[in-house]
């Protein structure tokens, strides 16, 4: 079954890093990107930055450069999100998403992973 | 960056009914990259339409996306009770790719 299979909730305190993970089955890891998608409770769905596997060409929102880092490891098809000082802000879902390009829509969804940022 | 807004907040319906949902955007969308989604509560947002007018793998037709330039419609032309839900559409022709703030589709 083709499918992105995320990781789990994360509950952490400001200022703690945190690394989520989104593995891909059914189909060829580097064949598409992969990206990020926030939404804030209640709220509706901001665009991060996307990931292309086979070279790591990375393009970030800039309204999220610098907050949050991109990555991926070919060898067990799996891209990352991650944070190295989280903010109670930060609280959110996140989804990773698959796209034929950097500049295209989004054709399958993760379920998504929930991160709650509290002192 | 292109800042989408979709009209109504939301809409209250019956089943049966037809659904007209508008996207527009503050610039001109680049060769009509819109999208539409569909997220149910508790979901994953699902993808419904494509450039503007193309239904996406597996959805009904009784779904359609229309529109040009700054300004587009999905309509669901009979209500299913599956159908009640948010509607997001999102412009990704010129980066950073956006999202409207979505239509709530709610039952009467």
């Amino acid at each position: 079954e083709v499918q992105l299979v995320q990781s789990g909730a994360e509950v952490k305190k400001p200022g703690e890093s945190l690394k989520i993970s989104c593995k891909v089955s059914g189909y060829t890891f580097t064949s598409y990107w992969i990206g990020w998608v926030r939404q804030m409770p209640g709220k509706g769905l901001e665009w991060i930055g996307i990931i292309y596997p086979t070279d790591s060409d990375t393009r970030y929102n800039p309204s999220f450069q610098g907050q949050v880092t991109i990555s991926t490891d070919k060898s067990i098809s799996t891209a990352y999100l991650q944070w190295s000082s989280l903010k109670a802000s930060d609280t959110a879902m996140y989804y990773c998403v698959r796209s034929v390009s950097a500049d295209w829509c989004f054709d399958l969804w993760g379920r998504g992973t929930l991160v709650t940022v509290s002192s | 960056e292109i800042v989408l807004t979709q009209s109504p907040g939301t809409l209250s319906l019956s089943p049966g009914e037809r659904a007209t949902l508008s996207c527009r955007a503050s610039q001109s969308v680049t060769t009509n990259y819109l999208a539409w989604y569909q997220q149910k509560s508790g979901q994953a947002p699902r993808l419904l339409v494509y450039a503007a007018s193309f239904r996406a793998t597996g959805i009904p037709d009784r779904f359609s996306g229309s529109g040009s330039g700054t300004d587009f419609t999905l309509t669901i032309s009979r209500l299913e009770p599956e159908d009640f839900a948010v509607y997001y559409c999102q412009q990704y022709g010129r980066s950073p790719s956006t999202f409207g703030q979505g239509t709530k589709v709610d039952i009467k």
